[in-house]
C-alpha cells in the first residue's frame, strides 16, 4: 500500500512566524504535490515537483515556497504566516504511468490555525 | 483551460436510496476522468477514474460513474447507499499529455439519512 505521511495533523502558529510542513511518501514516486482545501473551494493546487530539486507553480502559489531535497520528501515553506492561510493544507503523490493517467495519493492533511 | 463544476454542494439521502452526485467538465482536448471520495478526517482516495474505453467506469464500494462527451459530464452513481458512504466527493480533471496538472471540483457533501 502507498503510504503518503504528513508531519503534523493539527498545527497551531502566530503571524510573521515561518512554518514547515513535511510530506513523505514510501513508494518511489516522481511526482509530488501540495494542496490546500478550503470550504467551498474545493483543493487548489499551490506547487508540485515531478523529480528532486525540480518544482513548479500552482494556481495559488503565493507566501508559499517549496523544498525537494530528496524524492520521498516535499515540504512546503510558509515564509511568514497570515491568517489567511489558516486552511487544510493536503499532499499528495503519484507515479509517472505516461499521459496524465496516474492516480494521486494522498496524506490525511495538515490542520493550520494561524493566530 | 480546464476547469470542473460540481452543481451540489450538499445532497441528503436517505439509506438504501439511489445517488447521483452531478460532475460537469469543460476542456478543448480530450480528458481524463476522476472521483476521489474524503471521509471526515481523512485525506482523498481514488474512488474510479474514466481514461479511455467504455464509458461505464466501476469504481470501489458500488458506484460507478458515466463519461458522456457530449453533455461533458461524469456524474456518479450509487444504486442504494449506506451510512458509512457520507463523506465528500471530488470530481477532477486532467488534460492527457504531459505535466498538466489536475483540476479538483469544489466538492460534494454526501449525507446519508438513516
Amino acid at each position: 500500500d502507498v503510504k503518503v505521511t504528513q508531519s503534523s495533523r493539527y498545527l497551531v502558529k502566530r503571524t510573521g512566524e515561518k512554518v514547515f510542513l513535511e510530506c513523505v511518501q514510501d513508494m518511489d514516486h516522481e511526482n509530488m504535490f501540495w494542496y490546500r482545501q478550503d470550504p467551498g473551494l474545493g483543493l487548489r493546487l499551490i506547487y508540485f515537483s515531478y523529480d528532486v530539486k525540480m518544482k513548479e507553480k500552482g494556481d495559488i502559489p503565493e507566501g508559499y515556497s517549496v523544498s525537494r531535497e530528496k524524492k520521498e520528501r516535499f515540504s512546503l515553506i510558509l515564509e511568514s504566516a497570515s491568517t489567511n492561510q489558516t486552511s487544510m493544507y493536503l499532499c499528495a503523490s503519484s507515479f509517472v504511468a505516461g499521459g496524465g493517467q496516474e492516480t494521486q495519493y494522498f496524506g490525511p492533511g495538515t490542520r493550520l490555525l494561524v493566530l | 483551460a480546464q476547469s470542473v463544476t460540481q452543481l451540489d454542494s450538499q445532497v441528503p439521502v436517505f439509506e438504501e436510496a439511489p445517488v447521483e452526485l452531478r460532475c460537469n467538465y469543460s476542456s478543448s482536448v480530450s480528458v481524463y476522468l476522476f472521483w476521489y471520495v474524503q471521509y471526515p478526517n481523512q485525506g482523498l482516495q481514488l474512488l474510479l477514474k474514466y481514461l479511455s474505453g467504455s464509458t461505464l467506469v466501476k469504481g470501489i464500494n458500488g458506484f460507478e460513474a458515466e463519461f458522456n462527451k457530449s453533455q461533458t459530464s461524469f456524474h456518479l452513481r450509487k444504486p442504494s447507499v449506506h451510512i458509512s458512504d457520507t463523506a465528500e466527493y471530488f470530481c477532477a480533471v486532467r488534460e492527457s499529455g504531459g505535466y498538466q496538472k489536475v483540476t479538483f471540483g469544489t466538492g460534494t457533501k454526501l449525507q446519508v439519512i438513516p
